[in-house]
């Protein structure tokens, strides 16, 4: 395992329709992070994973989306109704904590397009 | 609220020059404090982390350091390469490890 991955690498859905995003750690990682990035701006929280306990969700995130992390392995993140507003890059992060403050580690990011 | 600030506006130098990045924080003390690379395209890499009791860090060209007093941390780079171009982000622990970020800084290194 080398590392996190993230498919699709990229993805243009027309708005209103849904899509989902699936993320897979780094296989020893208990923590799992999505975040969403717009141009200019730094990594935005969305929510986290702890196994496959769900721990917190961003306020912002609006009840359009929804996350899940079957079995505490793989993730996906799922947007209903997409609105051009959420076009962005949705990066996924993961980590082990079970030592300590270790660093986490990143996928390549799905891009988002909604036309 | 929990507020992260990093310079807005982009760092331009000459190669061979030290870059200075700062990272502010407000209500909030963090335990430990990260930064990250992170390149057009791709997600954030893991540089350096400094925790509340070291005053400073370093990594080969990488230095960090880390005020709990002025609630700031600075990221140094010495003798600047037109490859240490990117964005640079910091992350103060925002306790449970859960990790936040600043918006980022961009340098731009000129050969």
């Amino acid at each position: 395992d080398t590392g996190v991955s993230q498919n699709p690498r990229h993805k243009i859905t027309k708005r209103g329709q849904n899509v989902t995003f699936r993320c897979d750690p780094i296989s020893e990682h208990n923590r799992l992070y999505w975040y969403r990035q717009t141009l200019g701006q730094g990594p935005e929280f969305l929510t986290y994973f702890q196994n496959e306990a769900q721990l917190e969700k961003s306020r912002l995130l609006s009840d359009r989306f929804s996350a899940e992390r079957p079995k505490g392995s793989f993730s996906t993140l799922e947007i209903q109704r997409t609105e051009q507003g959420d076009s962005a890059m949705y990066l996924c992060a993961s980590r082990r904590t079970d030592r300590g403050n270790t660093e986490a580690f990143f996928g390549q990011g799905t891009r988002l397009t909604v036309v | 609220s929990q507020k992260i600030e990093q310079n807005s506006e982009a760092l331009n130098i000459q190669e061979g020059k030290t870059a200075t990045l700062t990272c502010n924080y407000t209500n909030y003390s963090p335990a430990y404090l990260q930064w990250y690379r992170q390149d057009p395209g791709r997600g954030p890499v893991f540089l350096l982390l400094i925790r509340e009791n070291e005053k400073e860090k370093r990594k080969e060209r990488l230095k960090v350091t880390f005020d709990t007093t002025l609630k700031q941390s600075l990221f140094h780079i010495t003798a600047s390469q037109p490859a240490d171009s990117a964005t640079y982000l910091c992350a103060p622990d925002t306790g449970g490890f859960k990790t936040i970020f600043g918006a980022g800084t961009r340098l731009f290194v000129k050969a």
